[in-house]
């Protein structure tokens, strides 16, 4: 078992729709997740991070978390071609001031198609 | 703008070379990773250093090894290259409560 496992994808969305990204991991010491998008031959961004269960909301993405389930996930919503990208999933022991090792999941593709 | 820099941005070495890759942080960011993208896959661990001792390390052979300065630079050596080392090396570096912030990546090829 893979320890961050991400839908295999790729994933293509009508622009506007709603695009979700889900993430599964396997160590429940993990406290920390985050979301990088990573653009064809560029490095990854951070989009969010998130710490505790539930929902966050940045703009037009929402990260939830359900650490029963060891499942996080990253909403887009009115989802434009400029979000096409490779989406990665992360996670860490770590927390606030000192985060440790990042370990990844494989990446989701993502398509927006007009 | 990401206040990661790396250097440099290509580099092409010949198999048993040994290769020196390059990171510059933000002030204030006392924790450096560094990691190995293999092409289609997720970035893989190799080691983190903070305040200039190495305190993690992923399943990387010894042969990996790195360096961080006072002045929040790093180093990444890698000696005895081999044609799986050719990959995009990306350096990170953390502010407490705001995560990762990646550097622009070393495309390595090893021929």
């Amino acid at each position: 078992q893979k320890e961050v496992e991400q839908n295999s994808g790729p994933l293509s969305v009508p622009e506007g729709a709603i695009a979700s990204l889900n993430c599964t991991y396997s160590d429940r010491g993990s406290q920390s997740f985050f979301w990088y998008r990573q653009y064809s031959g560029k490095s990854p961004e951070l989009i969010m991070f998130i710490y505790s269960n539930g929902d966050k909301e940045d703009g037009r993405f929402t990260a939830q978390l359900n650490k029963a389930s060891q499942y996080v996930s990253l909403l887009i919503r009115d989802s434009q071609p400029s979000d096409s990208a490779t989406y990665l999933c992360a996670v860490t022991r770590g927390g606030g001031t000192s985060y440790g090792k990042l370990t990844f999941g494989q990446g989701t593709i993502l398509t927006v198609h007009p | 703008e990401t206040g990661v820099t790396q250097s440099p941005t290509h580099l092409i070495k010949t198999r048993g070379q040994q290769v020196t890759l390059r990171c510059s942080s933000q002030s204030g960011h006392n924790t450096v990773s560094w990691y190995q993208q293999a092409l289609g896959q997720g970035p893989q661990f190799i080691f983190q250093y903070y305040r200039e001792e190495e305190n993690g390390r992923g399943n990387f052979p010894p042969r990996f090894s790195g360096l961080q300065f006072p002045n929040y630079s790093s180093e990444l050596n890698v000696n005895a290259l081999e044609l799986d080392d050719s990959a995009l090396y990306l350096c990170a570096s953390s502010l407490a409560n705001y995560g990762y912030t990646f550097g622009s990546g070393t495309r390595l090829t090893v021929v």
